[in-house]
């Protein structure tokens, strides 16, 4: 078992460019979540997919979409890179949505210059 | 505004001391709890979780609820160097998980 990948692990865009980041489960979880992780300020929800089919945005889902491709694929998209988006980038999954422990994946360190 | 305060630290113990970490948190009806620890440059990894009041016990780690005064502590008893990281409470309501900041241990040989 994998258990939670993302890719890339490192990536440097300049800004107004766009990109994809990839995240996949092995767990059979129904529940995932996009989260980004600045210095001082903890773990933040982007976007969250509580079932196959479904997605909600998080505490903080301005410049950010996702799609949940299926049960275990849920990507992030930044259409147009800021500055502000440089951070460490989570994807987690649990079984039940909200309730249960969340699986993190290894991160995605994105610098936007 | 959904808050989990904890104490950035660091918080420095000798080693086989007792650590004990404190998280507040803002909503009364909040169901459930969890102490993550995160070493630098990786993910969190959970430790406990929590979710009915008084102390729960894994191995050297004790998670203790009072839901009335909103607070959750985790204490590691025999605390070794490989404890030393970022532990970050975590607190769910309504399937709304809200983090804390974080308090980074650091534990002495």
């Amino acid at each position: 078992n994998a258990g939670v990948t993302q890719t890339p692990k490192f990536q440097v865009l300049k800004t107004g460019q766009s990109m994809t980041l990839q995240c996949a489960q092995d767990m059979n979880h129904n529940s995932m979540y996009w989260y980004r992780q600045d210095p001082g300020m903890g773990l933040r929800l982007i976007y969250y997919s509580a079932s196959e089919g479904t997605t909600d945005k998080g505490e903080v889902p301005n410049g950010y979409n996702v799609s949940r491709l299926n049960k275990r694929e849920f990507s992030l998209r930044l259409e147009s890179a800021a500055p502000s988006q440089t951070s460490v980038y989570f994807c987690a999954s649990s079984n039940l949505f909200g309730r249960d422990e969340q699986f993190f994946g290894p991160g995605t360190r994105l610098t936007v210059l | 505004q959904k808050e989990v305060e904890q104490n950035s630290g660091p918080l420095s113990v000798p080693e086989g001391a007792i650590a004990s970490l404190n998280c507040t948190y803002s909503d009364r009806g909040s169901q459930s709890f969890f102490w993550y620890r995160q070493y630098s440059g990786k993910s969190p990894e959970l430790i406990m979780s929590i979710y009915s009041n008084g102390d729960k016990e894994d191995g050297r780690f004790t998670a203790q609820l009072n839901k009335a005064s909103q607070y959750v502590s985790l204490l590691i008893r025999d605390s070794q160097p490989s404890d030393s990281a970022t532990y970050l409470c975590a607190v769910n309501f309504n399937n709304d998980m809200r983090f804390g900041a974080g308090t980074r241990l650091t534990v002495k040989p």
